[in-house]
């Protein structure tokens, strides 16, 4: 079974500080990794995923994540934080190898970034 | 990037009467669409996966019957929620495909209020 853990529900950063948005899993085989974001009553937007290769991936908006096979982990980090930044973000994760199953979401984490 | 237009946006209705949510991806032919719901301060919860021309795969505890998935072409799927409840008052989002999970596109939501 596939799993996602978003361990803390809401992470506050002063703007300009880096950020950490953290993301571990739980697959049998090779993990498809996403950061989605979204916007109050709004659908999600993609950030990043990871499919293979380099282990630091780059995304939209200044995001990266970095895939950690051995800690099963793949937190969201950007540098510098804005305001702008703060949104719920979610973690998802789907086997490589069960098909197209559908993505598994964790619960997301409330960013909030305070001027 | 692709475009997915979920509409309405907003819809609040009475008790008993239902209410049809259209998902459509607008350039491009989504083989797989996705529909979600997500209660407030949660995460997605995947309701059902339905794929062009054929019927819906429904997650376990989601009533097929009360929540109508059609998806005649491939670029539209609906979802109607048949005689709707206070308790189906909830964030509706769906989500569009063109080749796997890889690739996957999502509306902007819709807030139903069931009075």
């Amino acid at each position: 079974a596939q799993s996602v853990a978003q361990p803390e529900d809401q992470v506050n950063v002063a703007e300009g500080n880096p950020l950490t948005v953290k993301c571990t899993y739980s697959v049998s085989g090779n993990p498809y990794l996403f950061w989605y974001v979204q916007y109050p009553n709004r659908g999600l937007q993609f950030l990043l995923k990871y499919i293979t290769g380099d282990n630091l991936v780059k995304g939209s908006y200044g995001f990266e994540a970095e895939f950690n096979k051995s800690q099963t982990s793949f937190h969201l980090k950007k540098p510098s934080a804005l305001v702008s930044d703060s949104a719920l973000y979610f973690c998802a994760v789907r086997d490589v190898n069960s098909g197209n199953t559908p993505l598994v979401f964790g619960k997301g984490t409330r960013l909030s970034v305070i001027a | 990037g692709a475009v997915v237009s979920q509409h309405p946006s907003w819809v609040i209705c009475k008790s008993g009467t239902s209410v049809k949510i259209e998902c459509r991806s607008l350039d491009f032919q989504a083989t797989t669409m996705f529909w979600y719901r997500q209660f407030p301060k949660q995460s997605l919860m995947l309701m059902a996966t339905s794929n062009e021309g054929s019927k819906a795969t429904y997650e376990q505890g989601v009533e097929k019957d009360k929540f109508l998935i059609n998806h005649a072409s491939l670029t539209l799927s609906t979802l109607t929620v048949t005689s709707a409840h206070p308790e189906d008052s909830s964030f509706y989002i769906c989500s569009a495909s063109n080749g796997g999970q890889e690739k996957l596109f999502f509306g902007s939501g819709t807030q139903l209020s069931v009075l």
